[in-house]
């Protein structure tokens, strides 16, 4: 079975500093993708960035980077210089044979 | 934007009713998937579809049935709606953005209220 683990129910980060939002994943597929989303309290889901299990370097969109640890099986979403605006509930999904999300970080940016 | 509608956006329903919920894309893409969200679960795909008449159940497929008679349109129906159908349903379509990247999009998803 495959299953996507975010340990972090809610997160706080002052504006203008870097966070790391967790995610761990478990499967036995060899190959797989690993996405973040974004969801506003309008209710949305945004696609961020994506992370294929055969790509050598890390993701990056902008101020979202994923930090990939295959080792680890950990697929971490880092996001540089915060804005209020990406204050939200962040998902990381997996794709192998289907689609996995894992329950949602809640972030909130401080000014 | 991949262009994904959902419809209704709202609805409430009675016990024991079905219900059909539409998903429409204009990108032509292959993979739609059915999601429905609920407080602590994230979201869980209940069924998906790789292209027209196929489709595959998710995790959480007990009680739905789904059917894609073209690759724009990917129907869900709640063959007798139960108060614990009550959720958000979210349609996405997934794809390919470069070799070997993927880009999920999502529809403005459907509130669907079981009385």
């Amino acid at each position: 079975a495959q299953k996507i683990t975010q340990t972090q129910p809610g997160m706080f980060v002052q504006e203008k500093e870097a966070v790391t939002l967790d995610c761990t994943y478990d499967t036995s597929d060899p190959s797989y993708g690993l996405f973040w989303y974004k969801q506003p309290s309008s209710g949305e889901m945004i696609f961020l960035i994506y992370q294929g299990s055969y790509d050598q370097q890390n993701a990056t969109e902008g101020r979202y980077s994923l930090n990939f640890q295959k080792a680890r099986k950990s697929a971490n979403l880092v996001i540089s210089a915060s804005q209020l605006g990406d204050s939200a509930m962040y998902f990381c999904a997996m794709n192998g044979n289907q689609f996995y999300f894992g329950t949602g970080t809640s972030l909130t940016v401080i000014p | 934007d991949a262009g994904i509608t959902q419809s209704p956006r709202h609805k409430v329903t009675e016990t024991g009713t079905p219900v059909t919920l539409r998903c429409h894309q204009t990108e032509n893409h292959r993979y739609m998937y059915w999601y429905r969200q609920d407080p602590g679960h994230g979201l869980r795909l209940i069924h998906y579809s790789y292209g027209v008449k196929d489709t595959d159940k998710g995790e959480v497929s007990d009680g739905y049935s789904v059917s894609r008679s073209k690759t724009e349109d990917f129907l869900l129906t709640l063959e007798s709606a139960t108060s614990s159908q009550t959720s958000v349903y979210f349609c996405a379509s997934i794809a390919p953005a470069g070799t070997g990247v993927y880009e999920q999009y999502f529809g403005p998803g459907t509130r669907l209220t079981v009385t």
